[in-house]
């Protein structure tokens, strides 16, 4: 079966730190751009950045540009979102999900909530 | 404020036909035809069922069609279904801010 699955979400105060992890499997995973889009309920889905296949480019959204870092493992079929300073905006269900055809994304986790309060 | 503009929400009886607007403007819907949609029911994630203005994944049903005009994309639901009430939102490559923009979501009705 072709899946994503998010882990890592949880409750961390302002200025904190977490890391999202989502573990792919059904497919190969190398061939793909991979993308992180977060859901508010006010502000709705926001795609949040993405990385190609060798992991040597990545874009972010302005808002998280400096805080966010994408990374990739290849062998473990996995990508990773880095949260450094995060903020109650950043608030969030979290959503992995693989770069299909003509930019769409194709394939998506179950999402993983992050929960930034004091 | 999204960068797409849809309608808060849409309704219509089982059978019938409804459609859903999505407006943007010529940096994204109007320039490319990197237009999307996805399908959501409540505390699941969003599904694809439109890629690249009209076409379909394989397994989504061909009761959802897609269209493109100017800056505008649209989605069709047709002979409409209990199982059809559901958000949806259209994304687009975008050539300003961020690559992807999204909707904010319509919500669909089934009376």
């Amino acid at each position: 079966e072709v899946q994503l699955v998010e882990s890592g979400g949880g409750f961390v105060q302002p200025g904190g730190s977490l890391r999202l992890s989502c573990a792919a499997s059904g497919f190969t995973f190398s061939p793909f751009w991979m993308t992180w889009v977060r859901q508010t309920p006010t502000k709705g889905l926001e795609w949040v950045a993405n990385i190609n296949p060798d992991g040597s480019g990545k874009n972010y959204v302005d808002s998280v540009k400096g805080r966010f870092t994408l990374s990739r493992d290849n062998a473990k079929n996995s990508v990773y979102l880095h949260m450094n300073s995060l903020r109650a905006d950043d608030t969030a269900v979290y959503y992995c999900a693989r770069n299909g055809p003509a930019h769409a994304s194709d394939i998506w986790g179950q999402g993983t909530l992050v929960t930034v309060s004091s | 404020q999204s960068a797409l503009t849809q309608p808060a929400s849409v309704s219509g009886s089982p059978g019938q036909s409804i459609t859903i607007s999505c407006t943007g403007t010529s940096s994204d819907i109007g320039g490319y035809k990197y237009v999307s949609w996805y399908q959501q029911h409540p505390g699941k994630a969003p599904k694809l069922i439109i890629y690249e203005v009209s076409n379909r994944p394989s397994g989504v049903s061909n009761r959802f069609s897609g269209s493109k005009s100017g800056n505008t994309a649209s989605l069709t639901i047709s002979g409409l279904q209990a199982d059809d009430e559901a958000d949806y939102y259209c994304s687009s490559y975008s050539s300003i801010s961020t690559p992807y923009v999204f909707g904010a979501g319509t919500i669909v009705t089934v009376l």
